[in-house]
């Protein structure tokens, strides 16, 4: 079946642009993660949507970080006034139920701030 | 003190030969752990899960030492298709149960 997809794969902003990122998790998986990896560096946790419950967003790094996820499916990460250090690959996955389920990622959006 | 750490390598291994790496945790509380294996400029997949008891999978082998708070992966009889990132993944305390990914150990099997 479909895995999770995002788009777009890559995206080149300028600095204090706003940008969107999407994500289509596995259809039937209720949890979605967002992390993101910058380069030679670990995935770093963003934010945590598990069905209706209220979003752990405990790993946004600012307040010009935010996700929304509508419909319990289609999640978009937006990055308000982009700086040049959000330049990473932003990865989405998704999982059964919990998040010790098995998480399957996507290709990642791959960002630049110039 | 990191979540997760993780020895970066390279690791530059002939093929055949066996090995092995190490990762170590800081929460005690800790319940479930993985190994994620992610290819060049690819997303991470799931390599296996880590039992207490130990578990194999194949030519490769995960244990975990709650004592000493790591976790280890062996690989026998390496292959060329076995390059790659390796990264070890612990979850948080119940109730605050997101993972922690370490930062990887790079792989490089030498023909």
């Amino acid at each position: 079946g479909a895995g999770v997809s995002q788009s777009p794969s890559n995206k080149v902003t300028e600095k204090g642009k706003d940008v969107e990122l999407r994500c289509d998790p596995i259809s039937g998986h209720t949890a979605l993660y967002w992390y993101r990896q910058s380069l030679g560096q670990g995935l770093e946790f963003l934010i945590y949507f598990q069905g209706n419950s209220a979003p752990d967003k405990s790993g946004l790094p600012s307040d010009r970080f935010s996700a929304e996820r509508t419909g319990g499916s289609v999640s978009t990460l937006t990055i308000q006034r982009t700086q040049q250090e959000d330049s990473a690959v932003y990865l989405c996955a998704s999982s059964l139920t919990r998040t010790t389920d098995t998480q399957y990622f996507g290709p990642g959006t791959r960002l630049t701030v110039l | 003190r990191k979540e997760v750490e993780q020895d970066p390598g390279p690791f530059n291994v002939p093929e055949g030969a066996t090995v092995a790496f190490n990762c170590t945790y800081s929460n005690s509380a800790s319940q479930s752990f993985f190994w994620y294996r992610q290819d060049c400029r690819k997303e991470p997949k799931l390599l296996m899960s880590v039992y207490s008891s130990g578990n194999e999978d194949g030519r490769f082998t995960a244990q975990l030492n709650r004592a000493s708070q790591y976790i280890s992966l062996l690989i026998r009889d390496s292959k060329l298709s076995d390059s790659a990132t390796y990264l070890c993944v612990v979850n948080g305390d119940f109730g605050n149960e997101k993972l922690t990914f370490g930062t990887g150990t790079r792989l490089t099997i030498i023909p």
